[in-house]
């Protein structure tokens, strides 16, 4: 079984601070996304990562995969109240199957 | 990006009935579908893997006969969970593999909120 741990599980901060959250595993991965839920809908893709030590930026989002491939972060600068959510990490094994693994997620709460 | 419809958004059965929701990729075909079910505050719970033109692959836990599944395209996937009861009521996600062999791209659906009376 691949476990991704996400953390903090719940992060509440004010508009315009900057925040991190965590994904962490010990399972290497082919490729890892990240995904953003808010309530009532479904799971909306931000980013793909692939190679190790990938930065990708999507506005004021900043996603880095780890160097051995088995963790990611992501780091919100000036967060705004729409930035609210929950980010959901989920990562693609190298075992031929094409399901994802999927972390518990963060909970982010952006205070205006 | 690649847009996944369901329907109904959301329903309201009695406890016994059947229930069916459809998941559509509406710009790309997907020979596999995946269906979850998500419980307040907590994260995607897989239940099956739907592909076409062949039987889904269901995880463990999941009743194969009280959920049932049909991909009968490359754009249509269906549950139907049968006889219903209030254990059921929840938040069902479908998403559609939209990526290569290489690189798996889940895209979601908007999800389908169902309650049993």
């Amino acid at each position: 079984t691949q476990l991704l741990e996400q953390s903090p599980q719940f992060l509440s901060i004010q508009e315009g601070e900057n925040l991190t959250v965590y994904c962490n595993s010990s399972s290497v991965f082919s490729s890892l996304q990240w995904y953003r839920q808010e309530p009532g809908e479904g799971p909306v893709l931000l980013v793909t990562v692939v190679t190790g030590g990938e930065v990708k930026k999507l506005k004021r989002l900043t996603f880095q995969f780890g160097d051995a491939r088995k963790d990611s972060s992501l780091h919100i600068t000036a967060a705004q109240p729409g930035d609210t959510g929950l980010y959901l990490c989920a990562g693609q094994s190298y075992y031929g199957n094409n399901r994802l693994a999927f972390g518990k997620g963060n909970q982010v709460v952006v205070i205006p | 990006g690649a847009v996944v419809s369901q329907h109904p958004s959301w329903v309201i059965c009695k406890s016994g009935t059947s229930v069916k929701i459809e998941c559509r990729s509406l710009d790309f075909q997907a020979t596999t579908m995946f269906w979850y079910r998500q419980f307040p505050k907590q994260s995607l719970m897989l239940m099956a893997t739907s592909n076409e033109g062949s039987k889904a692959t269901y995880e463990q836990g999941v009743e194969k006969d009280k959920f049932l599944i049909n991909h009968a395209s490359l754009t249509l996937s269906t549950l139907t969970v049968t006889s219903a009861h209030p254990e059921d009521s929840s938040f069902y996600i479908c998403s559609a593999d939209a990526g290569t062999a290489h690189q798996e791209t889940q895209y979601f659906g908007p999800g389908t909120r169902l309650l049993v009376l």
